[in-house]
Order: C-alpha cells, then structure tokens, then sequence
C-alpha cells in the first residue's frame, strides 16, 4: 500500500531564506505527486503537481518540487521565503487502481520569521 | 475555475443531534469526498463517491454516512453526533481522468458539545 512520509511536523524558516519540505513515499508503481498549501481556516489549494513529465516541477508562488525516482522523495523549495508563505503543507500521492483516491502526509506547518 | 462549496464554515451541535454537512462542486467532476482533518493526522479520508449513489468507504468511516444523490452534490451525515467527531471537515472533488487533482471546499469546523 502507498504511504506518504512528511519529515517535520513543523519548520521555521527565516523571512529570505530557503525553504525545504520534505516528502518521500513508497509506491510500487510510479504515483502521481502533489504538494497542497492549507492557510488558516481555508481548504486546501494545490501547489503543484507531478505526472510522469518533466522531474523538475514548478508551481505557484515560486515553490518547485523534484521527483527522484531513486530516493522515492518529492521535495518542496523555495529559494526566499515570503511572510505570506506561512501555512500547512501537505504531501500527496495517488493510489493505484483507486478510482482517484489519494495518500495525505500527516503536514508540515511552516512559520516565517521577520 | 473549479467551485467546491460547503454548506457551513462553523457549526455547533449538540452529543447526540443529526447533523448534515453539505458539499456541492460545478465541474461536473465523477468523483467527491469527504475527509477529516486533526492536529498531527493529516487527512483522513471518511468516505468516497465514484459516481451517483456509488459510495465506498474511506479509511475512518464509522459513526458516519454519505449520499449522492446528484452528481454535483455529496452529504456527509453523522448520524448522532459525539464529542470526539469534533474536527475539521473537507469536502473535495476531482475527475477520474488525468492527474486526479483534488479541488477542495473552505471546510467546515464542526464542534460538537
């Protein structure tokens, strides 16, 4: 069964510093790979996604994500935080033969400090 | 853009009440679920629909029940309501096809005393 490992229950990062979020998962198969931002008291809202094209992947707000098969890892970055980057973020996988189900990791919560 | 809408963003209810929450998308998207989100464990998902009136049962499932009567609408029913059914509630949408991107709604912060 697919799972998804998150690595960090919270971050601090510095406002202009790098962030990096962690996120490996295990699959047989290669899965579909989606980094969700959460702000307070919203849903969720995809970041980015990864399937099966290019490894290097690039979403919204400056966040990129690379897929390496080798290390079954999907991280998150960010070159320079931003106040605004401040908020939960989680790591998902697709599910094989499920209809379009996906694994949640358990989050990471990111707080930007001045 | 795709809409996914929940009935309520607060709700109170009593141990023991019926308690509805409603979720609606406009993309015409196959499939709808329900989750529940708690400090430390992510997402879980409660139930699952594929289709009108086809439903399957995610990972946490009892004390709750689902309907889909329409293809744009997904209900999630707690039967009588307890105190530990207290959370976070995300209702999302997405189609069968491609990259099986889920869209979600605002959430619905249930407590229930």
């Amino acid at each position: 069964a697919q799972s998804v490992t998150q690595l960090g229950s919270h971050v601090s990062v510095s406002e202009g510093a790098l962030v990096l979020l962690r996120c490996n998962y295990s699959s047989s198969v290669p899965p579909y790979l989606f980094w969700y931002v959460q702000y307070p008291n919203q849903g969720l809202q995809l970041l980015l996604k990864y399937t099966s094209a290019a490894t290097l992947v690039k979403g919204i707000n400056g966040f990129e994500a690379e897929f390496k098969k080798s290390e079954t890892s999907f991280h998150l970055t960010k070159p320079s935080a931003h106040m605004s980057d401040a908020a939960e973020y989680f790591c998902a996988v697709s599910l094989t033969d499920s209809w379009g189900k996906l694994q949640f990791g358990a989050g990471t919560q990111v707080v930007v400090t001045p | 853009d795709v809409k996914v809408t929940q009935s309520s963003r607060y709700l109170v209810k009593r141990t023991g009440e019926k308690v509805f929450l409603e979720c609606v998308q406009d993309m015409d998207h196959e499939n709808m679920f329900w989750y529940r989100q708690d400090p430390g464990l992510g997402l879980r998902l409660i139930y699952f629909s594929y289709d009108v009136k086809m439903k399957e049962k995610g990972d946490i499932p009892e004390g709750y029940s689902v309907s889909r009567e329409k293809k744009e609408r997904f209900s999630l029913i707690l039967e009588s309501a307890s105190t530990n059914q207290t959370s976070m509630y995300l209702c999302a949408s997405s189609t069968r096809t491609v990259s099986y991107e889920q869209y979600f709604g605002p959430g619905t912060r249930l407590t229930v005393t």
